[in-house]
This record gives structure tokens, sequence and C-alpha cells, in this order.
């Protein structure tokens, strides 16, 4: 059985560095053709694809918010962080980590976690 | 950096209706396209994936096609169930962009 799972702080500050982890079972980030990443979904509005790191540890960002995210995995703990620098109120969303196949026809997030609320508020 | 269109981005509905989204991309995306529904309060749900291949477990009513830069996800009797938001996804570049989504309400 597949499951992946958010953590991380649900109000943080405006200019604050936001750090979530994604803790995942059920498969290895080590085997080829796994991606595992995070979307995110302000309140009310539509999905936006963030960051993802591959089995081999490639890692590719949203180009609007490369700047301010960074992607790592921990193999041996089953763990994605992810952090994103200089948070503001319209990074408050949903924040989803899901795991995504690319495999010779596959292509797709074919496991999502539940999500998190993450707040930006002062 | 591809973006995605979804058209209609609302669309009102009976069940029993015959149900059909268009997405389209700024470039060419060959296959890689997916599609997914969300309810409220849930995680989306993999429904299509390589444009046209159902996920397993998805009832065989979704349909999907297309190639280059547009595609369409067609329901073909809408049922209770489906009443939900529909995006899809790019997977051929760098990045792998959502489209802006398109809900599906109840007429």
């Amino acid at each position: 059985q597949i499951t992946l799972k958010e953590s991380g702080p649900t109000l943080v500050k405006p200019t604050q560095t936001l750090t979530l982890t994604c803790t995942f079972s059920g498969f290895s980030l080590s085997t080829s053709g796994v991606g595992v990443g995070w979307i995110r979904q302000p309140p009310g509005k539509a999905l936006e694809w963030l960051a993802l790191i591959y089995w081999n540890d490639d890692k590719r960002y949203s180009p609007s918010l490369k700047s301010r995210l960074t992607i790592t995995k921990d193999t041996s703990k089953n763990q994605v962080v992810l952090t994103m620098t200089n948070m503001d109120p319209v990074d408050t969303a949903t924040y989803y980590c899901a795991r995504t196949i690319f495999g010779v026809v596959i292509k797709a997030i074919d496991y999502w976690g539940q999500g998190t609320l993450v707040t930006v508020s002062s | 950096d591809i973006q995605l269109t979804q058209s209609p981005s609302f669309l009102s509905a009976s069940v029993g209706d015959r149900v059909t989204i268009t997405c389209r991309a700024s470039q060419g995306i060959s296959s890689y396209l997916a599609w997914y529904q969300q309810k409220p309060g849930k995680a989306p749900k993999l429904l299509i994936y390589a444009a046209s291949t159902l996920q397993s477990g998805v009832p065989s009513r979704f349909s999907g096609s297309g190639s280059g830069t547009e595609f369409t996800l067609t329901i073909s009797s809408l049922q209770p169930e489906d009443f939900a938001t529909y995006y899809c996804q790019q997977l051929n570049s760098y990045s792998f962009t959502f489209g802006p989504g398109t809900k599906v309400d109840i007429k």
C-alpha cells in the first residue's frame, strides 16, 4: 500500500522560511522512474506544480518559484523535504506531496498525500 | 515554460449528459498529458494518463484523446459522483504545469 503524508508548520510569518516534509511508504525513491514532488493549492484556486525530485537526485522546479525553492530527499528515511524561502500571505495554500511515475507509457502523478494547509500571517 | 488552458472553466450539466473538456498546450507536448478529478477537500485523483489511457479502476465512461497541443476529456454519461473539478497536467517539459481547472456543476 502506497501512502504519502505531509508534515510541517500550519502557520508561518511573512519573510520566514517554510520547511515541509513528505514521509512516504510502499515504494522506494531509489527505484528508476520514480519521483516525488510538491503541488500547492490556494483556497478556492487551482493546483500549482512546485517541484520534483527524481530517483537519481535530478531536480525540477517551477520557473516562477525556482529562486525560493529547494527540494531534497533522504532515501533511507523515505522522506522528501521542500523548503520555500521568504514566505508571503499569497503563499497560503494546501501543500500536497505526490508520487510521479515516469514509465515507458505512464507519466503521471499516481499517488497523493492528504495535503497540509499552511497559512502565512503575522 | 509550457502553459495549459482549459475550456470551459465552468460548466453546468445534468446527470446523463455527455460532457467534454478541452485542454490546450502552448507548445507541443506529444501525448504527455494527464487528467485528474478533484472533489472539495480532497486530493486530486488520476483519471487518464498518456492523453488517452484510463487509470486502473476509473470507470469507462471517462475517456481522453488528443496529442500535440489539443486534448479532450469526455464523460459519456455524467453520474452524480462526477460533479467535481477537472485538471489537466503536462509532463513533457522541464516543469510539469497544471491547467486552471474546469468545474463541473449540477444543472
